[in-house]
């Protein structure tokens, strides 16, 4: 089976501090996303990596910096976290283009 | 723009069959998958259409038309665990660096 994880399942910062989430898949695979979801507003893409050291910007990239120095592990950076980035943030990894994409379990993030 | 639109709240009761409706308007199109949410929980995949027609795996059916840019995900004999958000997604992109892009999802709730 195929596992992704998420460093924490909830976390609280505050606004001004630099925020690092991190994921972890367990399957090889290329491909790894990071989403925000946010009641009404669906799953939105906030960037996302086609191989190591390579990334993409998403929908929604203002606020937030990725890395990806290791095929399996891909870090969501909040360079100065606030209020209005409090969500729950999710991770997702595939093997190739036309495959399934399989979620991590999510962290609930509150900037206060 | 690109947009997936989708009723946010359904009813059912047990045992009787739902339709989840997706419409979508896309810069690209390669393809419409549906997953689903738990509360609490991460999406899961249940099903991918890349051509028209139905696509049927156990209680659950997909149905997607390119020409009408839509497509629909059918639950059958339904049971309170089917209590849960699905959100439809489309494929944007043939090549290596494509990512699914998310409609806001539907909120189905399962009665007994």
């Amino acid at each position: 089976d195929v596992k992704v994880t998420q460093s924490s399942r909830y976390l609280v910062k505050r606004t001004g501090e630099k925020v690092f989430l991190e994921c972890v898949q367990d399957m090889d695979h290329e491909n790894m996303f990071w989403y925000r979801q946010d009641p009404g507003l669906g799953l939105r893409l906030i960037y996302f990596s086609y191989d190591v050291k390579m990334k993409e910007k998403g929908d929604i990239p203002e606020g937030y910096s990725v890395s990806r120095e290791k095929k399996e592990r891909f870090s969501l950076i909040l360079e100065s976290a606030s209020t209005n980035q409090t969500s729950m943030y999710l991770c997702a990894s595939r093997r190739g283009p036309k495959e399934t994409q399989y979620f991590g379990p999510g962290t609930r993030l509150l900037v206060l | 723009g690109q947009s997936l639109e989708q009723p946010s709240e359904v009813t059912a009761v047990e045992g009787a069959i739902v339709q989840i409706n997706c419409t979508y308007q896309t810069s690209g199109f390669y393809g419409l998958s549906w997953y689903q949410q738990h509360d609490g929980g991460a999406p899961t995949f249940l099903s991918y259409n890349a051509l028209d027609g139905l696509e049927e795996t156990g209680r659950f059916s997909s149905f997607l038309s390119r020409s009408d840019s839509y497509g629909y995900l059918l639950l059958q004999e339904l049971q309170m665990k089917d209590s849960a958000s699905y959100f439809c997604a489309v494929r944007d992109y043939g090549g290596a660096t494509n990512k699914l892009i998310f409609g806001t999802g539907t909120l189905l709730a399962v009665q007994p």
